[in-house]
């Protein structure tokens, strides 16, 4: 199986910061990732899509990039909304997650 | 408006089984494919399994493939996620999403099914 390593665990920031989620993936996937934002008590929200494309009606302070292996979730200028857990997913071959990133408030 | 509606909360016995259910409306039922995915308290999302809904194919994570069956109805566009041999970490939300045109991401979720295993 696929295996998804997303980093850090916890990421500690304040209102206008920006912020990097990186997500790895143990082989090559190429483009096939998806980042959710996840709330407690929510559904996960779909926020890219195929690494870098964003998902209708989501912020375009929310970007993907990255290919292959490498990936990062990057959020130009956070907002007291943004404050939730982001979760990577490969949907290449079977569909792992990784492990989460829980975005604090500094 | 594209959405999944699930079946209600769920408790259960130790070593019996669930079946949670997951209706689609607003998109083509038969051109997608629906994901399960659970989250205990505290912990990580985790993914259960998927089905393309017009082949039928479907495809388990290597830690569920023991216990659980994903299975749909195309007469009434409703997916089903059966877990056997329940146990007390199966206490979690389950969630399904579907991807409107398979292969692709699963951007239409429902709201979550909560199942308690408790004797």
């Amino acid at each position: 199986d696929i295996q998804m390593t997303q980093s850090p665990s916890t990421l500690s920031a304040s209102v206008g910061d920006r912020v990097i989620i990186t997500c790895r993936a143990s082989q090559s996937i190429s483009t096939w990732l998806a980042w959710y934002q996840k709330k407690p008590g929510i559904a996960p929200k779909l926020l890219i899509y195929k690494a870098s494309t964003l998902e209708s009606g989501v912020p375009s302070r929310f970007s993907g990039s990255g290919s292959g292996t490498e990936f990062t979730l990057t959020i130009s200028s956070l907002q007291p909304d943004d404050f939730a857990t982001y979760y990577c997913q490969q949907y290449n071959s079977y569909c792992t997650f990784g492990q989460g990133t829980k975005l604090e408030i500094k | 408006q594209m959405q999944l509606v699930q079946s209600g909360p769920e408790v259960k016995k130790p070593g019996t089984s669930v079946k949670v259910s997951c209706k689609a409306s607003g998109f083509n039922f038969t051109m997608s494919a629906v994901q399960w995915v659970r989250q205990a308290r505290g912990q990580h999302l985790e993914w259960i399994g998927w089905i393309a809904v017009g082949s039928d194919v479907t495809n388990y994570a290597r830690k569920f493939q023991e216990r659980v069956t994903i299975t749909r109805d195309m007469s009434t566009g409703t997916a089903y996620m059966e877990l056997s041999s329940l146990r007390s970490e199966d206490t979690a939300i389950y969630y399904c999403a579907a991807a409107k045109s398979w292969p692709d991401v699963f951007d239409i979720w429902g709201e979550g099914t909560m199942v308690t295993v408790s004797s």
